[in-house]
């Protein structure tokens, strides 16, 4: 499985926009990439996920490098709720199996 | 729709003994699996099943046994409890792949081992 590497922790100020980075460059063409976050004493919840386009959602937006072996969630203005562990993941589209393997995420706090 | 529904959500064990954690889903997923989390930890994946009668090892899969009956439902059994096996337990389910990403996940069993 090919694996991701990210930041232990970033701050972030309330209101203003966040940048979380993600390695990948052993990814392979049909990996997705995913992200997830982890609320305090809750689930993971899904974010967003993108193959080789920048994607958008209510939540964030998923920008995805020209080579496909760096990616970076933006949030685009950052409340107190946001503040959690921040999981970015590579699930191969080919296999029905394809498993999430969690790494240790990116701990986000937002300051007021 | 529920979601994904787990059962105890705390648990306490003796050293030896076994039990079955319960996991349903009502969204008729193939996907199903569980993720075992430690104190300051990451997600950790015990078993997956992409089907009923078929199930897979993930990264730690030794002390927990699966078995998927139905699409419905994917129990995590432990057969001898060891205070290793202490964690926060996540049962997680998806559609069919490429179609339908999105991962849903339970609200956790927390396990303690004594």
């Amino acid at each position: 499985d090919a694996k991701t590497t990210q930041p232990n922790s970033m701050e972030s100020n309330e209101e203003e926009p966040v940048h979380l980075p993600c390695n990948h460059s052993t990814i392979s063409g049909t990996d997705y990439i995913h992200w997830y976050r982890q609320l305090p004493s809750q689930g993971p919840e899904y974010v967003i996920h993108g193959l080789t386009s920048n994607v958008n959602n209510r939540m964030a937006s998923l920008a995805i490098a020209e080579d496909r072996k760096s990616s970076t969630l933006i949030l685009h203005r950052a409340t107190l709720r946001d503040a959690a562990v921040y999981y970015c993941i590579l699930r191969d589209r080919g296999n029905q199996g394809g498993k999430l393997i969690f790494g240790q995420g990116t701990e986000l706090s937002v300051k007021p | 729709n529920a979601g994904v529904t787990q059962t105890p959500k705390f648990q306490v064990l003796k050293t030896g003994q076994s039990m079955t954690l319960q996991c349903a889903q009502d969204m008729n997923h193939e996907y199903m699996s569980w993720y075992r989390q430690d104190p300051g930890m990451g997600l950790r994946l015990i078993h997956y099943s992409v089907g009923a009668g078929i199930t897979d090892q993930g990264e730690v899969p030794n002390g927990y046994n699966v078995s998927r009956s139905t699409t419905e439902d994917f129990p995590l059994r432990l057969l001898s409890a060891a205070p290793s096996q202490t964690s926060v337990y996540f049962c997680a389910s998806r559609g069919r792949p490429a179609t339908n990403e999105k991962l849903f996940f339970g609200s956790g069993t927390q396990l303690s081992v004594l």
